[in-house]
Protein backbone atom coordinates (compact mmCIF):
# COMPACT_ATOMS: atom_id res chain seq x y z
CA UNK A 1 0.00 0.00 0.00
CA UNK A 2 1.79 3.06 -1.30
CA UNK A 3 -0.28 6.05 0.03
CA UNK A 4 0.12 9.14 -1.88
CA UNK A 5 2.85 9.26 -4.41
CA UNK A 6 4.39 12.08 -5.99
CA UNK A 7 6.37 12.30 -9.20
CA UNK A 8 9.34 13.85 -9.98
CA UNK A 9 10.56 14.31 -6.50
CA UNK A 10 12.62 17.05 -7.62
CA UNK A 11 12.95 19.17 -10.93
CA UNK A 12 14.92 22.20 -12.46
CA UNK A 13 12.79 24.42 -15.34
CA UNK A 14 13.63 27.47 -16.91
CA UNK A 15 11.64 30.48 -16.94
CA UNK A 16 8.64 29.98 -19.61
CA UNK A 17 8.92 25.95 -19.65
CA UNK A 18 5.98 23.94 -18.63
CA UNK A 19 5.65 20.90 -16.65
CA UNK A 20 2.86 18.51 -15.09
CA UNK A 21 3.61 17.24 -11.60
CA UNK A 22 1.90 14.15 -10.73
CA UNK A 23 0.24 12.49 -7.71
CA UNK A 24 -1.51 9.18 -7.36
CA UNK A 25 -3.08 7.88 -4.18
CA UNK A 26 -4.11 4.14 -3.70
CA UNK A 27 -6.61 4.60 -0.98
CA UNK A 28 -9.32 5.24 -3.02
CA UNK A 29 -9.92 8.70 -1.51
CA UNK A 30 -12.37 11.05 -2.91
CA UNK A 31 -10.45 14.94 -2.11
CA UNK A 32 -7.33 15.41 -3.57
CA UNK A 33 -5.45 19.00 -3.26
CA UNK A 34 -1.81 20.07 -4.03
CA UNK A 35 -0.24 22.77 -1.70
CA UNK A 36 3.05 24.64 -1.65
CA UNK A 37 5.30 24.88 0.95
CA UNK A 38 7.81 28.30 1.18
CA UNK A 39 10.61 28.56 3.73
CA UNK A 40 9.35 29.68 6.92
CA UNK A 41 5.49 29.48 6.20
CA UNK A 42 2.67 26.87 6.22
CA UNK A 43 1.01 24.88 3.38
CA UNK A 44 -1.08 27.00 0.93
CA UNK A 45 -3.28 25.38 -1.06
CA UNK A 46 -3.49 25.71 -4.77
CA UNK A 47 -6.06 23.73 -5.98
CA UNK A 48 -8.21 20.96 -4.53
CA UNK A 49 -10.73 18.37 -5.94
CA UNK A 50 -14.02 17.15 -4.65
CA UNK A 51 -13.94 13.86 -6.72
CA UNK A 52 -13.46 12.52 -10.06
CA UNK A 53 -13.74 15.07 -12.80
CA UNK A 54 -14.36 18.08 -10.65
CA UNK A 55 -11.62 20.77 -9.30
CA UNK A 56 -11.80 23.76 -7.40
CA UNK A 57 -9.61 27.08 -6.69
CA UNK A 58 -7.48 26.70 -3.42
CA UNK A 59 -6.27 30.19 -1.82
CA UNK A 60 -2.80 30.75 -4.42
CA UNK A 61 -4.87 29.04 -7.94
CA UNK A 62 -2.47 31.70 -10.15
CA UNK A 63 -0.58 30.19 -12.53
CA UNK A 64 -1.24 26.94 -12.07
CA UNK A 65 -3.70 24.26 -13.72
CA UNK A 66 -5.14 21.03 -12.51
CA UNK A 67 -7.41 18.10 -13.68
CA UNK A 68 -8.20 14.94 -12.14
CA UNK A 69 -9.75 12.75 -14.77
CA UNK A 70 -9.35 9.41 -12.73
CA UNK A 71 -10.09 9.06 -9.14
CA UNK A 72 -6.73 8.02 -7.95
CA UNK A 73 -4.95 10.78 -10.25
CA UNK A 74 -4.21 14.60 -9.52
CA UNK A 75 -2.05 16.09 -11.69
CA UNK A 76 -0.97 20.03 -11.46
CA UNK A 77 0.53 22.09 -14.34
CA UNK A 78 2.47 24.94 -14.68
CA UNK A 79 2.09 26.28 -18.34
CA UNK A 80 4.87 29.13 -18.01
CA UNK A 81 7.25 28.52 -15.29
CA UNK A 82 8.26 31.90 -13.28
CA UNK A 83 11.07 32.31 -10.43
CA UNK A 84 8.11 32.60 -7.59
CA UNK A 85 7.06 29.27 -8.58
CA UNK A 86 10.02 28.06 -6.96
CA UNK A 87 8.74 25.87 -3.97
CA UNK A 88 8.06 22.58 -2.74
CA UNK A 89 5.07 21.08 -3.31
CA UNK A 90 2.88 18.77 -1.85
CA UNK A 91 0.28 16.41 -2.80
CA UNK A 92 -2.56 14.99 -0.36
CA UNK A 93 -5.93 13.11 -0.33
CA UNK A 94 -8.64 12.67 2.08
CA UNK A 95 -11.52 10.75 2.49
CA UNK A 96 -14.81 12.48 2.08
CA UNK A 97 -16.70 13.96 5.33
CA UNK A 98 -15.85 11.48 7.80
CA UNK A 99 -12.01 11.65 7.96
CA UNK A 100 -10.84 14.79 7.09
CA UNK A 101 -7.56 13.63 7.86
CA UNK A 102 -4.89 14.07 4.87
CA UNK A 103 -2.50 11.69 3.54
CA UNK A 104 0.61 13.64 1.98
CA UNK A 105 3.07 12.79 -0.54
CA UNK A 106 7.07 13.34 -0.03
CA UNK A 107 6.99 16.31 -2.22
CA UNK A 108 8.09 17.89 -5.13
CA UNK A 109 10.83 20.33 -4.63
CA UNK A 110 10.72 22.66 -7.84
CA UNK A 111 13.01 25.22 -8.61
CA UNK A 112 12.20 28.08 -11.88
CA UNK A 113 15.61 29.56 -13.03
CA UNK B 1 -8.84 36.41 33.08
CA UNK B 2 -6.96 33.50 30.85
CA UNK B 3 -3.75 33.54 29.17
CA UNK B 4 -3.05 32.19 26.07
CA UNK B 5 0.21 30.65 24.87
CA UNK B 6 2.02 32.71 21.97
CA UNK B 7 2.43 30.72 18.95
CA UNK B 8 6.45 30.83 18.26
CA UNK B 9 8.28 29.97 15.11
CA UNK B 10 10.75 27.66 16.92
CA UNK B 11 10.85 25.88 20.52
CA UNK B 12 13.88 24.10 22.10
CA UNK B 13 13.37 21.72 24.76
CA UNK B 14 15.75 19.37 26.87
CA UNK B 15 15.07 15.66 26.06
CA UNK B 16 12.95 14.33 28.54
CA UNK B 17 10.90 17.57 29.00
CA UNK B 18 7.20 18.52 28.27
CA UNK B 19 6.68 20.52 25.33
CA UNK B 20 4.25 22.83 24.77
CA UNK B 21 3.24 24.20 21.45
CA UNK B 22 0.61 26.76 20.61
CA UNK B 23 -1.45 27.95 17.54
CA UNK B 24 -3.89 30.52 17.03
CA UNK B 25 -6.66 29.82 14.44
CA UNK B 26 -9.45 32.19 12.29
CA UNK B 27 -12.33 30.71 12.06
CA UNK B 28 -14.81 30.65 14.36
CA UNK B 29 -16.88 28.37 12.37
CA UNK B 30 -13.91 25.61 11.88
CA UNK B 31 -15.04 22.75 13.56
CA UNK B 32 -12.42 20.08 13.52
CA UNK B 33 -8.80 20.93 13.86
CA UNK B 34 -5.94 18.44 13.41
CA UNK B 35 -1.98 18.72 14.25
CA UNK B 36 0.33 17.25 11.51
CA UNK B 37 4.43 16.90 11.89
CA UNK B 38 6.86 17.88 9.28
CA UNK B 39 9.92 15.68 9.70
CA UNK B 40 12.84 17.17 7.33
CA UNK B 41 12.47 15.98 3.95
CA UNK B 42 8.90 14.51 3.97
CA UNK B 43 5.55 15.46 3.55
CA UNK B 44 2.98 16.32 6.86
CA UNK B 45 2.03 13.18 9.07
CA UNK B 46 -1.03 13.59 10.96
CA UNK B 47 -0.82 13.11 14.66
CA UNK B 48 -4.03 14.27 16.60
CA UNK B 49 -7.40 15.75 15.33
CA UNK B 50 -9.96 17.43 17.65
CA UNK B 51 -13.56 18.08 17.08
CA UNK B 52 -15.37 21.28 17.86
CA UNK B 53 -17.39 19.76 20.50
CA UNK B 54 -14.97 18.95 22.57
CA UNK B 55 -11.77 20.70 24.71
CA UNK B 56 -9.40 18.00 25.16
CA UNK B 57 -8.37 14.57 23.57
CA UNK B 58 -5.78 12.81 24.77
CA UNK B 59 -3.54 10.39 22.43
CA UNK B 60 0.11 8.43 23.05
CA UNK B 61 2.31 10.87 24.50
CA UNK B 62 0.42 14.10 23.16
CA UNK B 63 -2.45 15.76 24.21
CA UNK B 64 -4.26 18.44 22.32
CA UNK B 65 -6.56 21.33 24.30
CA UNK B 66 -9.05 23.29 22.73
CA UNK B 67 -10.09 27.15 23.86
CA UNK B 68 -13.06 28.08 21.08
CA UNK B 69 -13.55 31.15 23.50
CA UNK B 70 -10.52 32.59 22.44
CA UNK B 71 -9.53 30.23 19.19
CA UNK B 72 -6.55 28.66 20.68
CA UNK B 73 -5.17 25.63 19.84
CA UNK B 74 -2.35 23.46 21.82
CA UNK B 75 -0.34 20.22 21.32
CA UNK B 76 0.97 18.65 24.64
CA UNK B 77 4.11 16.57 24.14
CA UNK B 78 5.00 14.49 26.71
CA UNK B 79 8.67 13.42 28.08
CA UNK B 80 10.28 14.84 24.60
CA UNK B 81 12.38 12.93 22.81
CA UNK B 82 15.05 13.84 20.13
CA UNK B 83 12.48 11.80 17.21
CA UNK B 84 10.14 14.61 18.18
CA UNK B 85 12.11 17.21 16.36
CA UNK B 86 10.02 18.35 13.75
CA UNK B 87 8.07 21.36 12.26
CA UNK B 88 4.71 21.13 13.91
CA UNK B 89 1.24 22.52 12.24
CA UNK B 90 -1.74 23.13 13.19
CA UNK B 91 -4.52 23.03 10.77
CA UNK B 92 -8.30 23.90 10.63
CA UNK B 93 -11.15 22.22 9.22
CA UNK B 94 -14.65 23.60 8.28
CA UNK B 95 -15.75 19.38 7.30
CA UNK B 96 -18.42 20.07 5.37
CA UNK B 97 -15.38 22.49 2.93
CA UNK B 98 -13.48 19.86 3.09
CA UNK B 99 -10.09 21.84 3.46
CA UNK B 100 -7.66 22.54 5.68
CA UNK B 101 -6.02 25.95 6.43
CA UNK B 102 -2.61 25.04 8.02
CA UNK B 103 -0.79 27.31 10.20
CA UNK B 104 2.70 28.92 9.93
CA UNK B 105 4.28 26.14 11.95
CA UNK B 106 6.29 25.80 14.92
CA UNK B 107 10.07 24.08 14.62
CA UNK B 108 10.62 21.90 17.50
CA UNK B 109 14.35 21.23 18.71
CA UNK B 110 15.16 18.81 20.99
CA UNK B 111 18.24 18.77 22.72
CA UNK B 112 19.89 15.67 24.06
Amino acid sequence: NAGVTQTPKFRVLKTGQSMTLLCAQDMNHEYMYWYRQDPGMGLRLIHYSVGEGTTAKGEVPDGYNVSRLKKQNFLLGLESAAPSQTSVYFCASSYIRDNTEAFFGQGTRLTVV
Amino acid sequence: GESVGLHLPTLSVQEGDNSIINCAYSNSASDYFIWYKQESGKGPQFIIDIRSNMDKRQGQRVTVLLNKTVKHLSLQIAATQPGDSAVYFCAENIRVAGKSTFGDGTTLTVKP
